[in-house]
Parts: C-alpha cells; sequence; structure tokens
C-alpha cells in the first residue's frame, strides 16, 4: 500500500531565507508527483506536476525534483516571503490512485 | 469564473438528515473525485468517477454515495449524516495527469 510522509509537519523560517520541504513515499511505481498549496480552510491550488519520467519542474521560485528510486521528492523554495505561509501537499498517482501527504505548514516570518 | 464550484460552501445540519454536497466543473475532464480532510488526517478519497457511467469507491465510501449526473456534475450524499461526517469536503477533476480541486464545502453535523 502506497504511503506518503512529509517532514516536518510545520516549519518557521524568517523571510528571504531559502527552504527545502521533504515528501518520501513507499512505492516507486507511480505515474507522477503534484505538490499543492492550501490556504486555511481554502482548496489546494496546484503548483507543480512532475512526470515519473521527469527529474524536476520549476516554476518561478519554486523547484520540485524527483527521485523515483529512493522514493522522495523535494520543493524548494527561493527566498521566501511572507505571502508563501500556507499548507503544502505532495500527492502521488499510481494506478489511477491518487494518495495524498499530510502536508507541511509553513510559516514565514516578516 | 472558477474551473470547478462546489455548493454549498459551509452548511450546518444535524444528525440524521439527509445532505446533497454539488460540483460543477467547467473543464471539460472525465475524471471527477470526491475527497474529505480532516485535521491530522489528511485528505482523504470517498469516490472516484471516470466517466458518467463509471463510479468507484475510494477509501472511507462508508456513510456517502454519488451520483455523476452529467460530465460535468458529480454529487455526493450523505444519507444519515452524523457528526463524525463533519470535515472540509472537496471536489475535483483530473486529465489524467493533473488534479484540479474546488474551493470545498465545510460541513458541520450537530
Amino acid at each position: 500500500k502506497q504511503e506518503v510522509t512529509q517532514i516536518p509537519a510545520a516549519l518557521s523560517v524568517p523571510e528571504g531565507e531559502n527552504l527545502v520541504l521533504n515528501c518520501s513515499f513507499t512505492d516507486s511505481a507511480i505515474y507522477n508527483l503534484q505538490w499543492f498549496r492550501q490556504d486555511p480552510g481554502k482548496g489546494l491550488t496546484s503548483l507543480l506536476l512532475i512526470q515519473s519520467s521527469q527529474r524536476e519542474q520549476t516554476s518561478g521560485r519554486l523547484n520540485a525534483s524527483l527521485d523515483k528510486s529512493s522514493g522522495r521528492s523535494t520543493l524548494y523554495i527561493a527566498a521566501s516571503q511572507p505571502g508563501d505561509s500556507a499548507t503544502y501537499l505532495c500527492a502521488v498517482n499510481r494506478d489511477d490512485k491518487i494518495i495524498f501527504g499530510k502536508g507541511t505548514r509553513l510559516h514565514i516570518l516578516p | 469564473d472558477a474551473d470547478v464550484t462546489q455548493t454549498p460552501r459551509n452548511r450546518i445540519t444535524k444528525t440524521g438528515k439527509r445532505i446533497m454536497l454539488e460540483c460543477s466543473q467547467t473543464k471539460g475532464h472525465d475524471r471527477m473525485y470526491w475527497y474529505r480532510q480532516d485535521p491530522g488526517l489528511g485528505l482523504r478519497l470517498i469516490y472516484y468517477s471516470f466517466d458518467v457511467k463509471d463510479i468507484n469507491k475510494g477509501e472511507i465510501s462508508d456513510g456517502y454515495s454519488v451520483s455523476r449526473q452529467a460530465q460535468a456534475k458529480f454529487s455526493l450524499s450523505l444519507e444519515s449524516a452524523i457528526p463524525n461526517q463533519t470535515a472540509l469536503y472537496f471536489c475535483a477533476t483530473s486529465d489524467v495527469w493533473e488534479q484540479f480541486f474546488g474551493p470545498g464545502t465545510r460541513l458541520t453535523v450537530l
């Protein structure tokens, strides 16, 4: 059974710092991995989608990497801003089943 | 206009009542999903549908039913609501690879 883990559960960093969020999964046979952002009480906004054949994707200050063999993905946020404060979730897709991690709650300190 | 809409956005009801949550999408996707989100438990899949004639149970389908009225519409019903169904409910659509979420319905069962 696929399990997705995100560590740490919460993270606070000063504004301007670069940071890395981690996502690990137990079954490497995945179609793709997707990173989402969720603001409190709101829906999920897709940030980046990495296909299984890809190693990384970039969008603005965000870079996501995928290492299927080790069952890991990272989300790198450069030059963090207070507006980046949110919960970040990763989800893996395999056999049309999408399994979510529980998220990392990020707080950027002004 | 939003690509995935959910109604109602908030609902308070009493134990034993029948509740229907509705989801509509304009993305033209065949795949639609219902999730619930609970603090500490993350997102869990309730039901999913890959086309109008296809309905599948997810991880936690007990106590719920769904109807796929059209490609664009997927509704979730709680036949007899109970307090532990209090949660944030999300509808999502997919183009096979990437998921897109609605804004969520906050349901409280008293």
